[in-house]
């Protein structure tokens, strides 16, 4: 079956950008998406396509993906991103969820 | 506003059956993929299932495959879950959420969620 690999952690100072990979193989061929997830709350979807942000998301997330790896970006990041993000792929007509990245911002 | 309300999670005990049901409001319901999606405590995203605009496309993750069963009632704005041979590891915050599915001009399909409810919690212990 099909896997998405994040990094369990990732860690960024305020202001600066922040990047969480996503790894699964020949990614780049399919569609990647991510969710925000916030302590206590629901996912948010911040990136679609690829790179495409839906209407209210900051224009600081941005998307890619490319070979094996897609990437959500953060430019100037700030405390509110602090969050769990997810990615998420469709393949073999299953949903298929990356394990999560914990994103710190301090 | 666009809106999905989850109910009907609770504590049951192993081997019991729970329905959940998923209201949704402010969109054209039937013109929608829906979906399932768990969250275990402290752990990651679990997609459980979805259902096609028509109901005639069902997919299960294969650990709840034969004892759960996904349906919608597009008169009622409604999607369920039943959920029954309840186990410890579906122990969880069950999300309902919009799909959108479709294929690009070059020819790639799409799938990702862009509505989630706020989650009904279910426990399954003795």
């Amino acid at each position: 079956s099909y896997e998405l690999t994040q990094p369990p952690s990732v860690s960024v100072s305020p202001g600066q950008t922040a990047s969480i990979t996503c790894s699964g193989d020949k990614l780049g061929d399919k569609f990647a998406c991510w969710y925000q997830q916030r302590p206590g709350q629901s996912p948010v979807l911040v990136i679609y396509q690829d790179s495409k942000r839906p209407s209210g998301i900051p224009e600081r997330f941005s998307g890619s993906n490319s070979g094996n790896t897609a990437t959500l970006t953060i430019s100037g990041t700030q405390a509110i991103d602090e969050s769990d993000y997810y990615c998420q792929a469709w393949d073999s007509s299953t949903v298929i969820f990356g394990g999560g990245t914990k994103l710190t911002v301090l | 506003q666009v809106q999905l309300v989850e109910s009907g999670g609770g504590l049951v005990k192993p081997g019991g059956s729970l329905r959940l049901s998923c209201a949704a409001s402010g969109f054209t319901f039937s013109d929608y993929y829906m979906n399932w999606i768990r969250q275990a405590p402290g752990k990651g995203l679990e997609w459980v299932s979805y259902i096609s605009r028509s109901g005639t496309t069902i997919y299960y993750v294969d650990s709840v495959k034969g004892r759960f069963t996904i349906s919608r009632d597009d008169a009622k704005n409604s999607l369920y879950l039943q959920m029954n041979s309840l186990r410890a590891e579906d122990t969880a915050v069950y999300y309902c959420a919009r799909g959108e599915y479709g294929i690009t001009a070059t020819a790639t399909w799409y799938y990702y969620m862009d509505v989630w409810g706020k989650g009904t919690t279910v426990t399954v212990s003795s």
